[in-house]
């Protein structure tokens, strides 16, 4: 029930797509949804967040939907470019597991030229 | 600002000798600190949870003898790899958070260890 899904494992999209990656969950009690960016050698970066009571969330071209009846959120990547490849990672968490973040097994996104 | 430095960056060491990560926060005081492992291509996987001035939690399976964590201050927390194995290689990441927002986590850049 701890589990954070996530989808597709790789991802290849053309230059100025749109990149989607999902993620479903099935602990009803996490309340706190962010996605991460890593890049080869480096620590993952916060990307961009949401809690329950939003059902989408915009920063510049990352998008957050989140559906909590169907206790799934996903990611959009609008106006895809290739500096955005790299492995991205959603995760969950909440109070009662001391605000652990429980993590997506990541999707590794390659934008073509 | 949030942000966590890592260090070494990188280290390579011979089996059977300890190696030392310190991660720090360097403009916010860090209450909780994580250490996580990532093999390659994979997830991070939590190895423990320390807080200032206590012991830290580890995860199961990891054992706790062989990774030690003290996170002797609000801005540094330190892991040990004793008796570094080749099995022990990773990249190890910490990461921060302070007490405003328990959800957000500030991660470190990383160190790859290498045990020869």
């Amino acid at each position: 029930q701890q589990q954070v899904k996530q989808s597709p494992q790789s991802l290849i999209v053309q230059k100025g797509g749109i990149s989607i990656i999902n993620c479903a969950y099935e602990n009803t009690a996490f309340d706190y949804f962010p996605w991460y960016q890593q890049f080869p050698g480096k620590g993952p970066a916060l990307l961009i967040a949401i809690r329950p009571d939003v059902s989408e969330k915009k920063e510049g071209r990352f998008t957050i939907s989140f559906n909590k009846s169907a206790k799934q959120f996903s990611l959009h990547i609008m106006d895809s470019q290739p500096g955005d490849s790299a492995t991205y990672f959603c995760a969950a968490s909440n109070k009662d597991s001391n605000y652990q973040l429980i993590w997506g097994a990541g999707t590794k996104l390659i934008i073509k030229p | 600002g949030a942000v966590v430095s890592q260090h070494p960056s990188w280290v390579i060491c011979k089996s059977g000798t300890s190696v030392k990560i310190e991660c720090r926060s360097l403009d916010f005081q860090a209450t909780t600190m994580f250490w996580y492992r990532q093999f390659p291509k994979q997830s991070l996987m939590l190895m423990a949870t320390s807080n200032e001035g206590s012991k830290a939690t580890y995860e199961q399976g990891v054992e706790k003898d062989k990774f030690l964590i003290n996170h002797a201050s609000l801005t540094l927390s330190t892991l040990t790899v004793t008796s570094a194995h080749p099995e022990d290689s990773s990249f190890y990441i910490c990461s921060a958070r302070s007490g405003r927002d328990y959800n957000e986590q500030f991660f470190g850049p990383g160190t790859r260890l290498t045990v020869l």
